[in-house]
Protein backbone atom coordinates (compact mmCIF):
# COMPACT_ATOMS: atom_id res chain seq x y z
CA UNK A 1 0.00 0.00 0.00
CA UNK A 2 1.69 3.50 -0.68
CA UNK A 3 1.79 6.25 2.01
CA UNK A 4 0.21 8.43 0.34
CA UNK A 5 -3.10 7.82 -2.24
CA UNK A 6 -3.60 10.50 -5.18
CA UNK A 7 -6.02 10.33 -8.00
CA UNK A 8 -3.83 11.88 -10.92
CA UNK A 9 -6.71 12.71 -12.72
CA UNK A 10 -6.98 14.70 -15.30
CA UNK A 11 -9.28 16.92 -14.07
CA UNK A 12 -11.08 19.13 -16.16
CA UNK A 13 -13.94 22.10 -15.13
CA UNK A 14 -15.42 24.81 -16.45
CA UNK A 15 -13.85 28.85 -15.14
CA UNK A 16 -15.58 29.57 -11.84
CA UNK A 17 -16.60 25.91 -10.61
CA UNK A 18 -15.62 24.96 -7.16
CA UNK A 19 -12.44 22.29 -7.48
CA UNK A 20 -12.59 19.52 -4.82
CA UNK A 21 -9.10 17.62 -4.73
CA UNK A 22 -8.67 14.54 -2.19
CA UNK A 23 -6.01 12.59 -0.98
CA UNK A 24 -5.75 9.47 1.78
CA UNK A 25 -2.62 8.54 3.71
CA UNK A 26 -1.51 5.40 5.72
CA UNK A 27 0.71 6.88 7.84
CA UNK A 28 -0.60 8.28 11.66
CA UNK A 29 3.72 9.59 12.23
CA UNK A 30 2.91 12.48 9.83
CA UNK A 31 2.61 15.52 11.39
CA UNK A 32 1.74 18.19 8.69
CA UNK A 33 -0.27 18.23 5.70
CA UNK A 34 0.64 20.15 2.70
CA UNK A 35 -0.75 21.19 -0.63
CA UNK A 36 1.75 22.30 -3.48
CA UNK A 37 0.76 23.74 -7.06
CA UNK A 38 3.20 22.51 -9.77
CA UNK A 39 3.56 24.52 -13.74
CA UNK A 40 4.55 23.15 -16.28
CA UNK A 41 8.28 23.01 -16.50
CA UNK A 42 8.51 25.13 -12.65
CA UNK A 43 9.43 23.66 -9.16
CA UNK A 44 6.23 22.71 -7.01
CA UNK A 45 5.39 26.15 -4.94
CA UNK A 46 3.32 25.50 -1.20
CA UNK A 47 -0.19 26.68 -1.19
CA UNK A 48 -1.17 25.71 2.03
CA UNK A 49 -0.23 23.41 5.21
CA UNK A 50 -1.93 22.44 8.24
CA UNK A 51 -0.49 20.07 10.79
CA UNK A 52 -4.57 19.79 12.73
CA UNK A 53 -7.66 18.43 11.63
CA UNK A 54 -10.34 21.41 10.32
CA UNK A 55 -10.29 23.81 7.86
CA UNK A 56 -7.96 26.68 6.70
CA UNK A 57 -8.97 28.73 4.75
CA UNK A 58 -6.22 31.33 2.52
CA UNK A 59 -8.55 33.11 -0.10
CA UNK A 60 -9.80 30.66 -2.92
CA UNK A 61 -8.28 28.22 -1.35
CA UNK A 62 -9.54 25.99 1.75
CA UNK A 63 -7.47 23.25 2.76
CA UNK A 64 -9.37 20.08 5.12
CA UNK A 65 -7.82 17.41 7.41
CA UNK A 66 -10.02 14.73 8.87
CA UNK A 67 -7.29 13.12 10.91
CA UNK A 68 -9.36 10.03 11.98
CA UNK A 69 -10.33 8.94 8.52
CA UNK A 70 -6.82 10.06 7.34
CA UNK A 71 -8.39 12.07 4.71
CA UNK A 72 -6.93 15.61 3.34
CA UNK A 73 -8.89 17.84 0.78
CA UNK A 74 -8.06 20.68 -0.87
CA UNK A 75 -11.07 23.20 -2.19
CA UNK A 76 -10.80 26.14 -4.88
CA UNK A 77 -13.39 28.15 -5.33
CA UNK A 78 -14.34 30.50 -8.64
CA UNK A 79 -11.60 28.50 -10.61
CA UNK A 80 -9.52 30.55 -12.61
CA UNK A 81 -7.66 29.03 -15.61
CA UNK A 82 -4.34 30.45 -13.90
CA UNK A 83 -5.42 27.90 -11.67
CA UNK A 84 -4.42 25.05 -13.85
CA UNK A 85 -2.07 23.04 -12.72
CA UNK A 86 -0.93 19.92 -11.21
CA UNK A 87 -1.56 19.71 -7.42
CA UNK A 88 0.49 17.58 -5.25
CA UNK A 89 -0.68 16.81 -1.78
CA UNK A 90 2.39 16.27 0.63
CA UNK A 91 2.34 14.71 4.34
CA UNK A 92 5.79 15.77 6.06
CA UNK A 93 7.18 13.59 9.16
CA UNK A 94 10.39 15.48 10.69
CA UNK A 95 13.89 13.29 10.66
CA UNK A 96 16.75 14.89 13.08
CA UNK A 97 15.34 18.26 12.22
CA UNK A 98 14.79 17.75 8.58
CA UNK A 99 11.52 17.83 6.72
CA UNK A 100 10.60 14.45 5.44
CA UNK A 101 8.07 14.97 2.69
CA UNK A 102 5.90 11.96 1.02
CA UNK A 103 4.07 13.35 -2.06
CA UNK A 104 1.10 11.67 -3.77
CA UNK A 105 0.97 11.52 -7.33
CA UNK A 106 -0.90 14.77 -8.33
CA UNK A 107 -3.87 15.75 -10.16
CA UNK A 108 -3.39 17.62 -13.25
CA UNK A 109 -6.28 19.82 -13.32
CA UNK A 110 -7.52 22.34 -16.16
CA UNK A 111 -9.57 25.01 -15.92
CA UNK A 112 -11.72 25.93 -19.09
CA UNK A 113 -12.55 29.35 -20.05
CA UNK B 1 12.69 32.78 -8.51
CA UNK B 2 12.54 30.86 -5.30
CA UNK B 3 15.64 31.43 -4.08
CA UNK B 4 16.52 28.13 -5.05
CA UNK B 5 18.89 27.82 -8.41
CA UNK B 6 19.25 24.24 -10.10
CA UNK B 7 21.81 23.60 -12.83
CA UNK B 8 21.76 22.78 -15.76
CA UNK B 9 17.78 22.99 -16.40
CA UNK B 10 18.30 20.68 -18.65
CA UNK B 11 20.75 17.27 -19.32
CA UNK B 12 21.49 14.70 -21.90
CA UNK B 13 23.97 11.89 -20.95
CA UNK B 14 25.04 8.85 -22.04
CA UNK B 15 25.25 5.66 -19.64
CA UNK B 16 28.89 5.35 -19.49
CA UNK B 17 29.22 9.46 -18.48
CA UNK B 18 29.86 11.22 -15.35
CA UNK B 19 28.14 14.55 -14.85
CA UNK B 20 27.01 16.56 -11.76
CA UNK B 21 24.01 18.54 -10.68
CA UNK B 22 24.16 21.77 -8.46
CA UNK B 23 21.99 23.37 -6.40
CA UNK B 24 22.22 26.59 -4.50
CA UNK B 25 20.22 28.74 -1.99
CA UNK B 26 19.88 31.92 -1.44
CA UNK B 27 17.90 31.78 1.56
CA UNK B 28 19.67 31.25 4.88
CA UNK B 29 18.25 27.89 5.15
CA UNK B 30 20.33 24.83 6.58
CA UNK B 31 18.64 21.93 5.27
CA UNK B 32 18.72 20.44 1.61
CA UNK B 33 16.91 18.09 -0.47
CA UNK B 34 16.96 15.65 -3.25
CA UNK B 35 13.77 14.74 -5.08
CA UNK B 36 13.06 12.83 -8.30
CA UNK B 37 10.02 13.36 -10.12
CA UNK B 38 9.26 10.91 -13.28
CA UNK B 39 6.48 10.33 -15.01
CA UNK B 40 3.14 9.25 -13.33
CA UNK B 41 5.50 8.58 -10.16
CA UNK B 42 5.20 10.45 -7.11
CA UNK B 43 7.67 12.88 -5.70
CA UNK B 44 10.22 10.87 -4.29
CA UNK B 45 12.75 12.00 -1.50
CA UNK B 46 16.38 10.74 -2.48
CA UNK B 47 18.80 12.71 0.50
CA UNK B 48 18.53 14.60 3.04
CA UNK B 49 20.87 16.84 4.50
CA UNK B 50 21.16 18.98 7.87
CA UNK B 51 23.29 20.83 8.63
CA UNK B 52 25.32 19.74 6.22
CA UNK B 53 25.05 16.22 7.64
CA UNK B 54 23.16 13.61 5.57
CA UNK B 55 20.62 12.24 7.92
CA UNK B 56 18.47 10.36 5.18
CA UNK B 57 18.87 7.95 1.87
CA UNK B 58 16.47 6.86 0.46
CA UNK B 59 17.55 3.02 -0.52
CA UNK B 60 19.06 5.29 -3.36
CA UNK B 61 21.53 3.06 -5.85
CA UNK B 62 25.27 4.08 -5.28
CA UNK B 63 25.47 5.71 -9.03
CA UNK B 64 23.84 8.59 -7.13
CA UNK B 65 26.58 10.45 -5.11
CA UNK B 66 25.44 13.26 -3.03
CA UNK B 67 27.95 16.38 -1.94
CA UNK B 68 26.93 18.82 0.60
CA UNK B 69 30.14 21.05 1.05
CA UNK B 70 28.04 24.10 3.04
CA UNK B 71 24.38 24.85 3.99
CA UNK B 72 24.05 26.69 1.05
CA UNK B 73 25.28 24.26 -2.31
CA UNK B 74 24.08 21.00 -2.59
CA UNK B 75 25.27 18.79 -6.11
CA UNK B 76 24.52 15.39 -7.29
CA UNK B 77 27.68 13.63 -8.88
CA UNK B 78 25.92 10.89 -11.33
CA UNK B 79 27.89 8.18 -13.10
CA UNK B 80 26.71 4.84 -15.01
CA UNK B 81 23.17 5.80 -15.10
CA UNK B 82 20.50 4.09 -16.69
CA UNK B 83 17.86 5.07 -19.24
CA UNK B 84 15.38 4.80 -15.65
CA UNK B 85 17.16 7.49 -14.46
CA UNK B 86 15.63 9.88 -17.25
CA UNK B 87 13.46 12.21 -14.69
CA UNK B 88 13.08 15.68 -13.25
CA UNK B 89 15.48 16.00 -10.42
CA UNK B 90 14.19 18.96 -7.62
CA UNK B 91 16.47 20.42 -4.90
CA UNK B 92 14.81 21.51 -2.36
CA UNK B 93 15.85 23.54 0.98
CA UNK B 94 14.64 24.92 4.75
CA UNK B 95 15.14 26.08 8.05
CA UNK B 96 16.17 22.63 10.57
CA UNK B 97 13.65 22.52 12.80
CA UNK B 98 11.10 24.86 11.87
CA UNK B 99 7.97 23.86 10.54
CA UNK B 100 8.01 26.00 7.42
CA UNK B 101 7.89 25.87 3.62
CA UNK B 102 10.13 23.54 1.80
CA UNK B 103 11.49 25.67 -1.13
CA UNK B 104 12.09 24.10 -4.42
CA UNK B 105 14.18 24.66 -7.18
CA UNK B 106 13.13 24.87 -10.92
CA UNK B 107 14.43 21.12 -11.36
CA UNK B 108 17.11 19.81 -13.73
CA UNK B 109 15.69 17.90 -16.83
CA UNK B 110 18.02 14.76 -16.84
CA UNK B 111 17.93 12.70 -19.87
CA UNK B 112 20.04 9.57 -20.12
CA UNK B 113 20.49 7.93 -24.00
Amino acid sequence: QKEVEQDPGPLSVPEGAIVSLNCTYSNSAFQYFMWYRQYSRKGPELLMYTYSSGNKEDGRFTAQVDKSSKYISLFIRDSQPSDSATYLCAMMSIIQGAQKLVFGQGTRLTINP
Amino acid sequence: ETGVTQTPRHLVMGMTNKKSLKCEQHLGHNAMYWYKQSAKKPLELMFVYSLEERVENNSVPSRFSPECPNSSHLFLHLHTLQPEDSALYLCASSQENRNTEAFFGQGTRLTVV
